[in-house]
């Protein structure tokens, strides 16, 4: 059974880091790529950045509101993708779920809640 | 960047009825990569079809999608209680990935 797990979520002051991380298991965790998506409190879903899989050397990609400030990364070997934020502002507050794609199928964890505030 | 609208923004119908939520995107996607998910509040969101047409595990048959190129629909055949809630479609092939956002299923 596929199963993702977010940690890391807390309160953090403006300007702040923080670093969530993604426990996945039930599949092969080097043949995938991973997301992660966030939803700030009552809005939509919004894709933050993905890690793609060794065939695809590992690329990194974001969305414009995180590039330069987010860093994607992923163990291979302990099977966990990571979420580096920093200098962290209010509007990053959100649920962040990390998502694997298993052969066109996409599977979420079920979220680590980030709150930005002073 | 692909942008997906959804529509209508809120459906009000009652158990029963059948129901029909569009997404439209501004380029085409291909349906190998296109996804609709339900959220209740507090919840995750669920998936429920992938690749355009395919029923993820567990979902009632009374869902479906169809769609190619750049004009998707969620089909919910015969409205049941529990699915009165907001739904989302996803293009996860190109990046950036992109969501739409979001039809509110209501009851009438």
């Amino acid at each position: 059974e596929v199963q993702l797990v977010e940690s890391g979520g807390g309160l953090v002051q403006p300007g702040g880091s923080l670093r969530l991380s993604c426990a996945a298991s039930g599949f092969t965790f080097s043949d995938h790529y991973m997301d992660w998506v966030r939803q700030a409190p009552g809005k939509g879903l919004e894709w933050v950045g993905r890690s793609k899989n060794r065939d695809a050397s590992y690329t990194t990609e974001y969305a414009a509101s995180v590039k330069g400030r987010f860093t994607i990364s992923r163990d291979d070997s302990k099977k966990s993708l990571y979420l580096q934020m920093n200098s962290l502002k209010t509007e990053d507050t959100a649920v962040y779920y990390c998502a694997a794609f298993l052969v066109g199928t996409p599977y979420w964890g079920q979220g680590t809640l980030v709150t930005v505030s002073s | 960047e692909i942008v997906l609208t959804q529509s209508p923004g809120t459906l009000s119908l009652s158990p029963g009825e059948r129901a029909t939520l569009s997404c439209r995107a501004s380029q085409s996607v291909s349906g190998s990569y296109l996804a609709w998910y339900q959220q209740k509040p507090t919840q995750a969101p669920r998936l429920l079809i992938y690749g355009a047409s395919s029923r993820a595990t567990g979902i009632p048959d009374r869902f479906s999608g169809s769609g190619s190129g750049t004009d998707f629909t969620l089909t919910i055949s015969r409205l049941e209680p529990e699915d009165f809630a907001v739904y989302y479609c996803q293009q996860y092939h190109i990046s950036p990935c992109s969501f739409g956002q979001g039809t509110k299923l209501e009851i009438k």
